[in-house]
């Protein structure tokens, strides 16, 4: 069945940079959009980053951009979040969810991750 | 940026009475590039309707989207115990992709 399983989450120290991963199954990886959404412990769901399923065109929200970066590895079925300058307000369940077209929902979540950021 | 707000924030309801959610967006969202999503605790989102008024598959057909331009609504006709949970609206006609605050749907 179609999954996708986050990993990478833990605790970190403001300033640290923490990896994320996203394994993907169940369906054919690189025909698909991808994105992660992140959600505030109590808090609504914030779009943080997207990218195509070449991986050419990537897009952040501006409260992310020039500290993270997306990418993936079709061959690996995985998508990953690189977080850099970690701050206090970046802690979040941190979901990857997959989008069939280029504009597009989400039609797959996975169940996400938790992030903390704290000293 | 275009921002979505959705009221109202807090619906409290009985089963078996009908819920209308709005999702207002700051400008045009383009070619109805919105989509409702279903949010319980400890879950992750579950997609509800996309295109602002098909519904995903496996929703069932209490649940409709209506709209166009700058105002939507999500509608469930007869509430079912488990519908109770936290609905957010989102765009994806064009980047960033936001999503409203959230309408948490609580029993009365």
């Amino acid at each position: 069945q179609v999954q996708l399983v986050e990993s990478g989450g833990g605790l970190v120290k403001p300033g640290g940079s923490l990896r994320l991963s996203c394994a993907a199954s169940g369906f054919t990886f690189s025909d698909y959009y991808m994105s992660w959404i992140r959600q505030a412990p109590g808090k609504g769901l914030e779009w943080v980053s997207y990218i195509s399923s070449s991986g050419s065109t990537i897009y952040y929200a501006d409260s992310v951009k020039g500290r993270f970066t997306i990418s993936r590895d079709n061959a690996k079925n995985s998508l990953y979040l690189q977080m850099n300058s970690l701050r206090a307000e970046d802690t979040a369940v941190y979901y990857c969810a997959r989008a069939p077209y280029s504009s597009s929902w989400y039609d797959c979540w996975g169940q996400g991750t938790l992030v903390t950021v704290s000293s | 940026e275009i921002v979505l707000t959705q009221s109202p924030g807090t619906l409290s309801l009985s089963p078996g009475e009908r819920a209308t959610l709005s999702c207002r967006a700051s400008q045009s969202v383009s070619s109805s590039y919105l989509a409702w999503y279903q949010q319980k605790p400890g879950q992750a989102p579950r997609l509800l309707i996309y295109g602002a008024s098909s519904r995903a598959t496996g929703i069932p057909d209490r649940f409709s989207g209506s709209g166009s331009g700058t105002d939507f609504t999500l509608t469930i006709s007869r509430l079912e115990p488990e519908d109770f949970a936290v609905y957010y609206c989102q765009q994806y006609g064009s980047s960033p992709f936001p999503f409203g605050q959230g309408t948490r749907l609580e029993i009365k």
